[in-house]
């Protein structure tokens, strides 16, 4: 299995939205709707952010959104942050019952 | 209160055998649906998904590690142990085990994680 992918970066201002999208293949993200997503401060443990593609755990702000159209599936925040700052990667079930992760995409907040 | 710690060797040789314990407190592996995890990162890099291991003791593995992965749990000790054969310094990595809640796929708490030097 491919690690799902996703931009290696992206940036945005304080109070701004971002997007940042996860594609895989029908085997992955499309054939299921168990895409995750995690934060990654540097130095510190993934913080799971939202599972089964759009539903946010408890105490994870509603700044944080997921979707998903066909092979992709994308992370919105809004009402940017600079604590927001981080490396989210995405996730995926796969066909062969495991998970993938995507590459990680480094968010800046300007 | 979930909580998980990563025990194991800091540094390990090229071709040896690498054993990591799981460690963990607030919840039990022998209720249905519940599952622990290995993931592990190499410095600067994704995140990568190695194992899990179910309540039923149904295990999965990475198609691309399968070979060279076992993963196991000890219920009454609240421990999984991975340990994974013939180490290359590109095994260097972060190696966290994480929980995943009954029925979601998802991993919801993690350890800090253990970094793991494979060097001679």
């Amino acid at each position: 299995q491919s690690a799902l992918t996703q931009p290696a970066s992206v940036s945005g201002s304080p109070g701004q939205s971002i997007t940042i999208s996860c594609t895989g293949t029908s085997s992955d993200v499309g054939g299921y709707n168990y895409v995750s997503w995690y934060q990654q401060h540097p130095g510190k443990a993934p913080k799971l952010m939202i599972y089964d593609v759009s539903n946010r755990p408890s105490g994870v702000s509603n700044r944080f959104s997921g979707s998903k159209s066909g092979n992709t599936a994308s992370l919105t925040i809004s009402g940017l942050q600079a604590e927001d700052e981080a490396d989210y990667y995405c996730s995926s079930y796969t066909s062969s019952s495991t998970q993938v992760f995507g590459g990680g995409t480094k968010l800046t907040v300007l | 209160q979930i909580t998980l710690k990563e025990s194991g060797p800091t540094l390990v040789k090229p071709t040896q055998t690498l054993t990591l314990t799981c460690t963990f407190s607030g919840f039990s592996l022998s209720t249905s649906g519940v599952g622990v995890g290995w993931i592990r990162q190499p410095p600067g890099k994704a995140l990568e998904w190695l194992a899990l291991i179910y309540w039923d003791d149904d295990k999965r593995y990475s198609p691309s590690l399968k070979s060279r992965l076992t993963i196991t749990k000890d219920t009454s000790k609240n421990q999984v142990v991975l340990t994974m054969t013939n180490m290359d310094p590109v095994d260097t990595a972060t190696y966290y085990c994480a929980h995943r809640e009954s029925y979601v796929v998802a991993f919801d708490y993690w350890g800090q994680g253990t970094l793991v030097t494979v060097s001679s």
